[in-house]
């Protein structure tokens, strides 16, 4: 199955910085990789994804970028807000019809 | 609203006693799964449909049954819960399986037994 691994676990920036959060993969098949957002005490919302014949995806002040060959994509979050603040799960899809969540990291944003 | 609506949201429960999370998805969804959630172990995935009268077994299974009579609904049944089954649990949706469009999910149900 999909072995997934994301770093870092806990990201701590200062308002107007930037984050990234990298997401390694097992599965040279795979061809869909979202990325999630879990604010405190809510459910888990797709934020951004990507499929395997784009390299770079934007949406406003996040993107996410993808390496096929090394297997890994990240979220880049700019002029990071405290509302950024919130847990982010990358799901690379791991055959088996189904995806794997990574284990997340908690982003701060510190005002 | 396109949702998925799950109930209870809150549930405890004493070992043993049968009970039932019920989720619904109003998007004419073909793919249903459930998760669950524990501290340090991220989104684990219990059971998944690909469509009416299609389910399959996830990663952690055991203890759990569900059930896809029709599209829209994929209750999860805990015939015999046990507090190792203390969690949050998620519903989720997505137009089709094959893990090519991003999930739906359920507001959550926090689930004690004890």
């Amino acid at each position: 199955g999909e072995n997934v691994e994301q770093h870092p676990s806990t990201l701590s920036v200062q308002e107007g910085d930037s984050a990234v959060i990298k997401c390694t993969y097992s599965d040279s098949a795979s061809n869909y990789f979202p990325w999630y957002k879990q604010e405190l005490g809510k459910r888990p919302q797709l934020i951004i994804d990507i499929r395997s014949n784009v390299g770079e995806k934007k949406d406003q002040r996040i993107a996410v970028t993808l390496n096929k060959t090394a297997k890994h994509f990240s979220l880049h979050i700019t002029e990071t807000q405290p509302e950024d603040s919130a847990v982010y799960f990358c799901a690379p899809e791991g055959g088996n019809n189904d995806m794997r969540f990574g284990a997340g990291t908690r982003l701060t944003v510190k005002p | 609203e396109a949702q998925v609506t799950q109930n209870p949201r809150y549930l405890i429960t004493v070992t043993g006693k049968k009970l039932t999370v019920t989720c619904s998805q109003n998007m004419n969804h073909e793919y249903m799964s459930w998760y669950r959630q524990d501290p340090g172990l991220g989104l684990r995935q219990i059971y998944y449909s690909m469509n009416v009268e299609v389910t399959d077994k996830g990663d952690v299974p055991e203890g759990y049954k569900v059930s896809r009579k029709e599209k829209r609904n994929f209750p999860l049944i805990l015939e015999s819960p046990s507090p190792n089954q203390t969690s949050l649990y998620f519903c989720a949706s997505s137009l089709v399986g094959g893990a090519i469009y991003g999930y739906t999910f359920g507001s959550g149900t926090r689930l004690t037994v004890v």
